[in-house]
């Protein structure tokens, strides 16, 4: 079984600052996604990324890969109040040929508070 | 309105009881998923069904049965329900050749 591990698994700011949330596995991943959500509702895709180095931007989030493919991170610089949710990394596991199933990182609630 | 939908949002039970939660889709999609969510343990797989005639088990399938009754349409079943599967449940779909996945709204299931 292919675990990934998020951290930290709780995180509370100011409106302004910068943060940084991490991905980490042993395993080697054919793409890596991360989900956003909100309560009483379900996870929420933000970006895929697929290769190694890969860095994507979403407004004020940047999204990396590792080389390795193992390992992903999430910065969000100047956070604000509606970036306040459950941030979820999840990986499609290498040689899984459907393509479809996905292993969950634990999650990192983030609270910005203005 | 919504894609993915989800019956019950919210379910009291008690233990020993059977209980089915629904889950339909309007995206056309052939692979759906069921999941459960507790606090600090991120996502888990149950079941997938990947067409019809398809159903496989995930990471955490005992205790819980499925049914995909059509392409739309896949049922989760707690057979004989306990304490410990209290937890937010989620249905998703992916199409075909990708990872993306499409999450409805959940189920708030507790069981005493």
């Amino acid at each position: 079984t292919q675990l990934l591990e998020q951290s930290p698994q709780f995180l509370s700011i100011q409106e302004g600052e910068n943060l940084t949330v991490y991905c980490n596995s042993s395993s080697v991943f054919s793409s890596l996604q991360w989900y956003r959500q909100e309560p009483g509702e379900g996870p929420v895709l933000l970006v895929t990324v697929v290769t190694g180095g890969e860095v994507k931007k979403l407004k004020r989030l940047t999204f990396q890969f590792g080389d390795a493919r193992k390992d992903s991170s999430l910065h969000i610089t100047a956070a604000q109040p509606g970036d306040t949710g459950l941030y979820l990394c999840a990986g499609v596991n290498a040689g899984e040929t459907s393509g479809s199933r996905l292993t969950f990182g634990e999650g990192t609630q983030l609270t910005v508070n203005p | 309105d919504a894609d993915v939908t989800q019956t019950p949002r919210n379910r009291i039970t008690k233990t020993g009881k059977r209980i089915m939660l629904e889950c339909s889709q309007t995206k056309g999609h052939d692979r759906m998923y069921w999941y459960r969510q507790d606090p600090g343990l991120g996502l888990r797989l149950i079941y997938y069904s990947f067409d019809v005639k398809d159903i496989n088990k995930g990471e955490i399938s005992d205790g819980y049965s499925v049914s995909r009754q059509a392409q739309a349409k896949f049922s989760l079943s707690l057979e004989s329900a306990i304490p410990n599967q209290t937890a937010l449940y989620f249905c998703a779909t992916s199409d075909f050749g990708t990872p993306k996945q499409y999450f409805g709204p959940g189920t708030r299931l507790t069981v005493t």
